[in-house]
């Protein structure tokens, strides 16, 4: 099982050029979600999908948006990258199976906007 | 709203025992999780406390009280592969009883010889 699989690894953007971030996982889960990680920021929520249909804004979701393809694949977009969106991005996926309730994480993309 | 509280910095002695705080306020909140990073890395999952009290795994310990919005982590016979950065993360219900999963700001912990 490869888990959670994020493209790309790294990434350099112009100011005002777009792209889009892809996840895909392969656990079946229901659960997807979009971090964003500044230093000394912790981990903040970009958007998260509950299931294939629905998405939700989490606490920064401007300048984003988000694409939840199937089950399996979860997608960010930006549309006019800025610098202040220079920032590792992790996408994760879960489900609600007690009693542990774990975040399966992918590897991060890397990217910076000059 | 949501909001997570944790130290910013630890430091501990290899072999010690150290505790990391973490007080919460999140509406819909159902349990809390603790995960390790460590640099250049992803977080990876370390325990879920959905009931007040200690959960062990190995060296590592988890508790919650939920009357009081708190909980922590508890690493024990520290070892110098634990330095690393610990967040603790709130499961929460949107209003739609959607799982929603938020983080804290995170606490690097630096074991010392």
């Amino acid at each position: 099982n490869a888990g959670v699989t994020q493209t790309p690894k790294f990434q350099v953007l112009k100011t005002g050029q777009s792209m889009t971030l892809q996840c895909a996982q392969d656990m079946n889960h229901n659960s997807m979600y979009w971090y964003r990680q500044d230093p000394g920021m912790g981990l903040r929520l970009i958007y998260y999908s509950a299931s294939e249909g629905t998405t939700d804004k989490g606490e920064v979701p401007n300048g984003y948006n988000v694409s939840r393809l199937n089950k399996r694949e979860f997608s960010l977009r930006l549309e006019s990258a800025a610098p202040s969106q220079t920032s590792v991005y992790f996408c994760a996926s879960s489900e609600r199976r007690r009693p542990n309730e774990k975040l399966f994480f992918g590897s991060g993309t890397q990217l910076s906007v000059l | 709203g949501q909001s997570l509280e944790q130290p910013s910095e630890v430091t501990a002695v290899e072999g010690a025992i150290v505790q990391i705080n973490c007080t919460y306020q999140t509406s819909g909140f159902y349990g809390l999780s603790w995960y390790q990073q460590h640099d250049g890395g992803a977080p990876t999952f370390l325990s879920y406390n959905a009931l007040d009290g200690l959960e062990e795994t190995g060296r590592f310990s988890s508790f919650l009280s939920r009357s009081d919005s708190y909980g922590y982590l508890l690493l024990q016979e520290l070892q110098m592969k634990d330095s690393a950065s610990y967040f603790c993360a709130a499961y929460s219900l949107n209003s739609g009883g959607y799982q929603k999963v938020t983080f804290g700001t995170g606490t690097k912990l630096q074991v010392i010889p």
